[in-house]
């Protein structure tokens, strides 16, 4: 597996609370993404990035930001958690988005009571 | 934007028998078109990929078709064995910096 992780793992919140995800790589890629994958919809992209404090919105990006200060680290950040947003949530990296592969982080379990 | 559609959400084989996943994209621009295995609990990886200007490509048990007029494209697994049942997800891409997967196919295979 590339470099990737992500923490925490797994966890649990109540509705309204700040939640932030880490996700880490030493691969040194330049383009980095936030997914969320939900039964029977596939992975859907919440916001990208293409370099340090670059960032774009994708398909599912309500409720959701992101920042990225450094190379190595992309955190996502949902700022007042809503049941909705129970999913696990995976992190991506690519060298180039269009013809290198996307190497996916281990993913996090959210839970939001 | 790019819709993809994935066909059949679940699939059912007996081990030995070949299992075909077809794709729909929406977006004639696009230009990459990966493959994604998913085994339970575990990270999706990219099994096979292949690029619009290719019609056909194979790696082992396993080839992709991509017909780009119908807009399709296809994973073809042969002499399936109980390790290719994991959920598998297309997706593709138009040289933006974005994926757009499928809904995902459970692909079962009974020994």
């Amino acid at each position: 597996d590339a470099g990737i992780t992500q923490s925490p793992r797994h966890k649990v919140t109540e509705t309204g609370t700040p939640v932030t995800l880490r996700c880490h790589q030493t691969e040194n890629h330049r383009y980095m993404y936030w997914y969320r994958q939900d039964p029977g919809h596939g992975l859907r992209l919440i916001h990208y990035s293409y370099g340090v404090k670059d960032t774009d919105k994708g398909e599912v990006s309500d409720g959701y930001s992101v920042s990225r200060s450094k190379t190595e680290d992309f955190l996502l950040t949902l700022e007042s958690a809503t049941s909705s947003q129970t999913s696990v949530y995976f992190c991506a990296i690519s060298e180039s988005p269009s013809y290198n592969e996307q190497f996916f982080g281990p993913g996090t379990r959210l839970t939001v009571l | 934007g790019e819709n993809v559609e994935q066909h059949p959400s679940t699939l059912s084989v007996q081990e030995g028998d070949s299992a075909v996943i077809k794709c729909t994209y929406s977006d004639s621009a696009s230009n990459y078109f990966p493959w994604y295995k998913q085994e339970l609990g575990k990270r999706p990886q990219l099994i096979i990929d292949i690029r619009s200007n290719v019609g056909e490509k194979k790696d082992q048990r396993i080839a992709v078709t991509l017909n780009k007029t119908a807009k399709h494209f296809s994973l073809h697994i042969t002499e399936t064995q109980p390790e290719d049942s994991a959920v598998y997800f297309c997706a593709a891409s138009n040289a933006g910096n974005m994926l757009t997967f499928g809904g995902g196919t459970r692909l079962m295979v009974k020994p």
